[in-house]
This record gives structure tokens, C-alpha cells and sequence, in this order.
């Protein structure tokens, strides 16, 4: 079974702070993906890497950066927290051949 | 306009029954279509995709697509209160990106 875990499940930060949010994927997969997810708007594509060091903006990268040093880990970066960031994330990885993505559990994010 | 569409329910359906969402896409081009499944407070989890016209079953669940109507439909036979979540389409384009619609919720009800 694929398996992709997030470093955490719960997390509150106060504004301004920089905020690390880890994704690692077990099955080798080439690419891997960051969405936000909010009551309304669905799930919102923030950034994607489709190789080690390649990353490429989604849909609302703006406040956001990423980082991809391992195959197996994709790692979103909060440079600054605003309270507008406030929101479930998700992390995802899929085969390089195949659509399918793979979600992991999750993170509630609280920016206070 | 959104480029996937979905009805947001909720759609209420009595246990044993048939539970009917649908999902259009504008994208011509697109290849390849997946119905998620999300419980509250969960992450998505895949149910089933499809790639060609016609039916594709699995199961309990039923993926239709018409690529000339373009539309993909999911049917849930036998619906259990255990069946009562979110249910999301993707759709895939070129690339490696999915694009979501807004979800269904369905209510399963004893």
C-alpha cells in the first residue's frame, strides 16, 4: 500500500512566524503535490515537484515556497504565517505515468 | 466558470438505494477521471478511475464517463450510512495535475 505520511496532524503558529510542513512518500513516486483545503473552495493546488529540485506553482502559490532536496520528501514552506493561511493542507504523490495521487492524513493548520 | 463541476448536496439517499452524482469538465483534452471519496476531518481517498468511454465497475460503485458529453457519473448500488461523506471528481488534463470539483455530500440514511 502506498503510504504518505505528514508531520503533523495539529498545528497552531502565531503570525509572522515561518512554518515547516513535511510530506514523505514511500513508494517511489515521482511526483508529489501541496493543496489547501477550505469549506467552499475546495481543494486548492498551491505547488508541485515532478523531480528532485524541480517544483513548479499551482494555483495559489503566492506566501507560500516548497522544497524537494529527496525523492521521497516534499516539504511546504509558510515564510511568514498570516491568519488567512489558517486551513488544511495536503500533501500527495503520484507515479510519473499514472494521474493517480495518493492523500496523506492531513494537517489542520491554526494561524493565531 | 469552473472547470470541473459538481452539485454540492447534499443528496440525500435511503439506505439500500442508489446514490447518483455526477461530475462535467470543460476541458476537451482531458484523459483520465477519478472519483474521490472524503469522510469529515479525512483526506481524500481514491474509489475508483476511469480512462475510457462506457462503464467501469467496482464492486458496490459504478464509474460512467462520456467523453462527447463530457461528463463522468458514479453510481453507489446498495448505499450504507457508511457511504455518507464527500465525494470528489478530478479530472486530469495533460500533465501530471489533477483538477478537483467541489464536492458532493451524500447522507445515507437508515
Amino acid at each position: 500500500d502506498v503510504k504518505v505520511t505528514q508531520s503533523s496532524r495539529y498545528l497552531v503558529k502565531r503570525t509572522g512566524e515561518k512554518v515547516f510542513l513535511e510530506c514523505v512518500q514511500d513508494m517511489d513516486h515521482e511526483n508529489m503535490f501541496w493543496y489547501r483545503q477550505d469549506p467552499g473552495l475546495g481543494l486548492r493546488l498551491i505547488y508541485f515537484s515532478y523531480d528532485v529540485k524541480m517544483k513548479e506553482k499551482g494555483d495559489i502559490p503566492e506566501g507560500y515556497s516548497v522544497s524537494r532536496e529527496k525523492k521521497e520528501r516534499f516539504s511546504l514552506i509558510l515564510e511568514s504565517a498570516s491568519t488567512n493561511q489558517t486551513s488544511m493542507y495536503l500533501c500527495a504523490s503520484s507515479p510519473l505515468q499514472d494521474g493517480v495521487q495518493y492523500f496523506g492524513p492531513g494537517t489542520r493548520l491554526t494561524v493565531t | 466558470q469552473k472547470e470541473v463541476e459538481q452539485n454540492s448536496g447534499p443528496l440525500s439517499v435511503p439506505e439500500g438505494a442508489i446514490a447518483s452524482l455526477n461530475c462535467t469538465y470543460s476541458d476537451r483534452g482531458s484523459q483520465s477521471f477519478f472519483w474521490y471519496r472524503q469522510y469529515s476531518g479525512k483526506s481524500p481517498e481514491l474509489i475508483m478511475f476511469i480512462y475510457s468511454n462506457g462503464d467501469k465497475e467496482d464492486g458496490r460503485f459504478t464509474a460512467q464517463l462520456n467523453k462527447a458529453s463530457q461528463y463522468v457519473s458514479l453510481l453507489i448500488r446498495d448505499s450504507q450510512p457508511s457511504d455518507s461523506a464527500t465525494y470528489l471528481c478530478a479530472v486530469r488534463a495533460a500533465g501530471n495535475k489533477l483538477t478537483f470539483g467541489g464536492g458532493t455530500r451524500v447522507l445515507v440514511k437508515p
